[in-house]
């Protein structure tokens, strides 16, 4: 399996536009979960995901942020308008049966908004 | 306010020394995992540990759950530049986990 994989990698954008990151979580994994992290606040959840239905949504920080999961195998978030604060590394993670079983982590999303 | 508190927050050491990073809280866990990060990656699960005083070893890393359940230890003994990275750990906080903000250890060559 190749794991969880996130794109773009790397993400530059301005201030006022819509940011969109995708993940891909393993197959057959019935959880998935975003986190933020950045050096003042660490590793945060923002949501996450059982059987693609939100379960927890209360890390989101604003309604500028959303997140979808349209089907099992793709999930997104959204920052609408984003903001130089949202500058952080956006990491995807799924677990295959529970929300404290083992967190197979992508290589993240590096967010820059200048 | 920060459900686990890891210390120290930085901690550089010479290849072959021992050192010993802190997870410390005054909640209760059912469990507790140690990952580690590696620089432009996302974290790795390490190990996770669910019984009270129990102590875990992977190689030369030995993890310890407190009896309380309220803290935890990682110690690696003789580090190699391969175990340099952020160390993490995580705990059951309402039905999700909280991470604390980590130990970034480094290991000089």
């Amino acid at each position: 399996d190749a794991g969880v994989i996130q794109s773009p990698r790397h993400e530059v954008t301005e201030m006022g536009q819509e940011v969109t990151l995708r993940c891909k979580p393993i197959s057959g994994h019935d959880y998935l979960f975003w986190y933020r992290q950045t050096m003042m606040r660490g590793l945060e959840l923002l949501i996450y995901f059982n059987n693609n239905v939100p379960i927890d949504d209360s890390g989101m920080p604003e309604d500028r942020f959303s997140a979808k999961m349209p089907n099992a195998s793709f999930s997104t978030l959204k920052i609408q308008p984003s903001e130089p604060r949202d500058s952080a590394v956006y990491f995807c993670a799924s677990s295959l049966k529970d929300w404290n079983t083992e967190a197979f982590f992508g290589q993240g999303t590096r967010l820059t908004v200048v | 306010t920060q459900l686990l508190e890891q210390s120290p927050q930085f901690l550089s050491i010479q290849e072959g020394e021992n050192l010993t990073v802190y997870c410390n809280s005054s909640s209760v866990f059912s469990s507790l995992q140690w990952y580690r990060q590696e620089p432009g990656e996302g974290p790795v699960l390490l190990v996770t540990v669910v019984t009270g005083g129990e102590v875990k070893k992977l190689k030369r890393l030995t993890f310890q759950f407190g009896d309380a359940r309220k803290d935890s230890s990682l110690h690696i003994t003789a580090a190699q530049p391969g175990d340099t990275g952020l160390y993490l750990c995580a705990g059951d906080d309402d039905y999700k986990l909280s991470f604390g903000a980590g130990t970034t250890v480094t290991v000089r060559a």
